[in-house]
């Protein structure tokens, strides 16, 4: 019963490092969501997909990229990695299109930029 | 625009004392509000969410929520606190007029119970 599952738990990169996130659900959830969480500031959405092949942008998208080959996997690309990113990043999926399903949340990457 | 706003950033309590986490909300159309919760190091868990119907929702852990559509509140409560609730809360939503599916989050609130 694995639900959202992410990987690495954390990392370090130095400025201008690229890195992905990865994000894998065993819930045949159609939808995937990456969220960024900054101290006192809640969750912003970064990227999000509804089904594979298709994505969009969030709230906070640049400098992040995003693709979703299959249903299952959700990876979080950062190209040129900015002191800016910083931050725990969390990946997210949610059972249908109805705005009634929660969402089901990984443990989070925590991620800094040095 | 969706907003939701979660006025305390820290709520002190006693144990067994009942516990009020405050949440108010803007959507344009029909509100789905939603309550997490985030233990550390761990992402968030979903407690109750309100749709439609009963303005009072209960949910995971003894956990309630009233739905207020005149104040646009959804205040999470619980009669009797534990020191196990001690984590940090969630209020989150989304436009139901719309169909929408992004989630809109609050800053949280720090839940803070004491022995």
């Amino acid at each position: 019963n694995a639900g959202v599952t992410q990987t690495p738990k954390f990392r370090i990169l130095k400025i201008g490092q690229s890195m992905t996130l990865q994000c894998t659900q065993d819930m045949n959830h159609n939808y995937m969501y990456w969220y960024r969480q900054d101290p006192g500031m809640g969750l912003k959405l970064i990227y999000y997909s509804v089904g594979a092949g298709i994505t969009d942008k969030g709230e906070v998208p640049n400098g992040y990229n995003v693709s979703r080959s299959t249903t299952e996997d959700f990876p979080l690309r950062l190209e040129l990695a900015a002191p800016s990113q910083t931050s725990v990043y969390f990946c997210a999926s949610s059972e249908s299109t109805g705005a009634n399903s929660p969402l089901h949340f990984g443990n989070g990457t925590r991620l800094t930029v040095t | 625009a969706q907003s939701v706003a979660q006025p305390e950033d820290q709520v002190n309590v006693a144990e067994g004392n009942p516990l009020t986490v405050k949440c108010t909300y803007s959507v344009s159309g029909n509100p789905y509000l939603f309550w997490y919760v985030q233990y550390p190091n761990r992402g968030l868990q979903f407690l109750l969410k309100y749709i439609t119907g009963d303005n009072l929702v209960k949910g995971s852990y003894g956990f309630e929520a009233e739905f207020n559509k005149s104040q646009t509140s959804f205040h999470l409560k619980k009669p009797s606190a534990l020191v196990s609730d001690s984590a940090l809360y969630f209020c989150a939503v989304r436009d139901g007029g719309t169909g929408g599916f992004k989630t809109i989050f609050g800053a949280g609130t720090r839940l803070f119970v004491k022995a």
